[in-house]
């Protein structure tokens, strides 16, 4: 069964710093895809960003950009320029390649973002 | 602008009464999932659904809980008889599976409500 971990229960940063929220995941898969979801005190789950194994490049999104390495089962997101709104819940998930099916998650990252 | 509805937003009820949350999912969207979110156990999947058809509910407590998709539009997520540890949110999420390539739509992400928060006195 796939597993991922989120390490870091909590990460804070100062406003317009850099921050970076570490995940890793256990796999026998070779294609699947990874994402970072983002859940504000709304309760809203937001995509951030996503990857697709097969891909080399890192996938990039505005302030947001992860490090993928496959071999080491690990997909950290970097937040840039962090703003007041960045603020909330993060969780990083993993799916397998077949269409449609389940994401698993992680435990999750609370950022705090302090001015 | 497309978006999974859930309703309730919040439900409030007391132990032994029976609870049914409702989704609808996005036009078009033939995958439909339910999570449960605690402080305790994170982010569980309850059940997914493909084209109405259940997939998997091997994360839901039979006695209890029962999952059903009536028709492409609505999916229901029913507890009875509820107790205080059903408390929780509970997520409905749907996404388009297809035999897409790996740039097509198969990649598609899942697209999550604003979930149902269930306390059970």
């Amino acid at each position: 069964a796939q597993t991922v971990t989120q390490s870091q229960p909590e990460m804070s940063v100062q406003e317009a710093e850099t921050v970076t929220l570490s995940c890793t995941y256990d796999t026998s898969e070779s294609d699947y895809y990874l994402f970072w979801y983002k859940q504000p005190p709304s309760r809203q789950m937001i995509l951030v960003i996503r990857q697709e194994a097969y891909k080399q490049q890192n996938a990039t999104e505005n302030r947001f950009s992860v490090n993928f390495q496959k071999a080491a089962k690990s997909f950290s997101l970097k937040i840039s320029d962090s703003q007041l709104g960045d603020a909330a819940m993060y969780f990083c998930a993993y799916r397998r390649e077949t269409s449609g099916s389940r994401l698993t998650f992680g435990e999750g990252t609370q950022l705090t973002v302090n001015p | 602008d497309a978006r999974v509805t859930q309703t309730p937003r919040d439900k409030v009820t007391e132990m032994g009464q029976e609870v049914t949350m409702r989704c609808q999912p996005i036009l078009g969207h033939n995958t439909v999932f339910w999570y449960r979110q605690t402080m305790m156990q994170g982010l569980e999947l309850l059940a997914y659904f493909r084209n109405r058809a259940p997939l998997d509910d091997s994360g839901m407590p039979k006695d209890r809980f029962s999952a059903e998709m009536p028709d492409a539009t609505l999916a229901t997520l029913k507890i009875q008889p509820s107790e205080p540890r059903d408390s929780a949110v509970y997520f409905c999420a749907s996404g388009l599976a297809s035999k897409g390539t790996r740039e097509g739509p198969g990649t598609g992400e899942l697209f999550f409500g604003e979930g149902s928060r269930l306390t059970v006195l």
